[in-house]
């Protein structure tokens, strides 16, 4: 079946520093890609939808400036934590839909964030 | 916009027995499609059913089924024969037919088997 690589599972960063996150669809184009937050315990809250060639579209109150969602290719999404904060503190997972007859969600591995 | 409404935070089942887990759901929509995701410790989402919302069949995926209920807007998890390894998180989640349009997540039920 298709597949959605995230990396990396697990990053540890200094406050203020700058964190790339990669979302890729392995055997398939994914024309958009979902970018969500998890804090534990919670529920998955959508943060953005990125979709390829053009700008992402973020959800009320997700800082368009502090997380930078690039989507160049029909395979590839990232997500850049500028200027992390420990608040910024959370678990991330990216989907990317196979869009058409019978479409289907797929979802990265997620991508542990701690800033120290 | 469309919201999905878990009841239950937590629920626990002994092993080999049968627990069902309640989903509603608020949506002017009426194609749609309706999924029940698996959270294990690993954090890994992963799709346990899905169910299209022309279809009156109830969809089954061996232990589980689903009781699909389109008019009280009901979409409930029955898992029989429990097993340890059905302990997780179960998210209700909602999505309308097109490329575009992300998953809406209930706040999720944290289901635990007991031996």
């Amino acid at each position: 079946g298709a597949v959605v690589s995230q990396h990396p599972s697990r990053v540890i960063c200094k406050s203020g520093t700058s964190v790339k996150i990669e979302c890729r669809s392995l055997d398939f184009q994914a024309t958009t890609m979902f970018w969500y937050r998890q804090f534990p315990k919670q529920s998955l809250m959508l943060m953005a939808t990125s979709n390829e060639g053009s700008k992402a579209t973020y959800e009320q109150g997700v800082e368009k400036d502090k997380f930078l969602i690039n989507h160049a290719s029909l395979t590839l999404s990232t997500l850049t934590v500028t200027s992390a904060h420990p608040e910024d503190s959370s678990f991330y997972i990216c989907s990317a839909s196979s869009a058409g007859p019978g479409e289907k969600l797929f979802f990265g591995s997620g991508t542990q964030l701690s800033v120290l | 916009a469309q919201t999905v409404t878990q009841s239950q935070p937590e629920m626990s089942v002994q092993e080999a027995e049968t627990v069902t887990l309640s989903c509603t759901y608020d949506t002017s929509e009426s194609n749609y499609y309706l999924f029940w995701y698996k959270q294990p410790p690993s954090r890994q989402m992963i799709l346990v059913i899905r169910q299209e919302a022309y279809k009156q069949q109830n969809a089954t995926e061996n232990r589980f089924s689903v009781n699909f209920q389109k008019a009280a807007k009901s979409f409930s998890l029955k898992i029989s024969d429990s097993q340890l390894g059905d302990t997780a998180m179960y998210f209700c989640a909602f999505m309308t037919p097109s490329g575009n349009t992300p998953l809406v997540f209930g706040k999720g039920t944290r289901l635990s088997v007991i031996a």
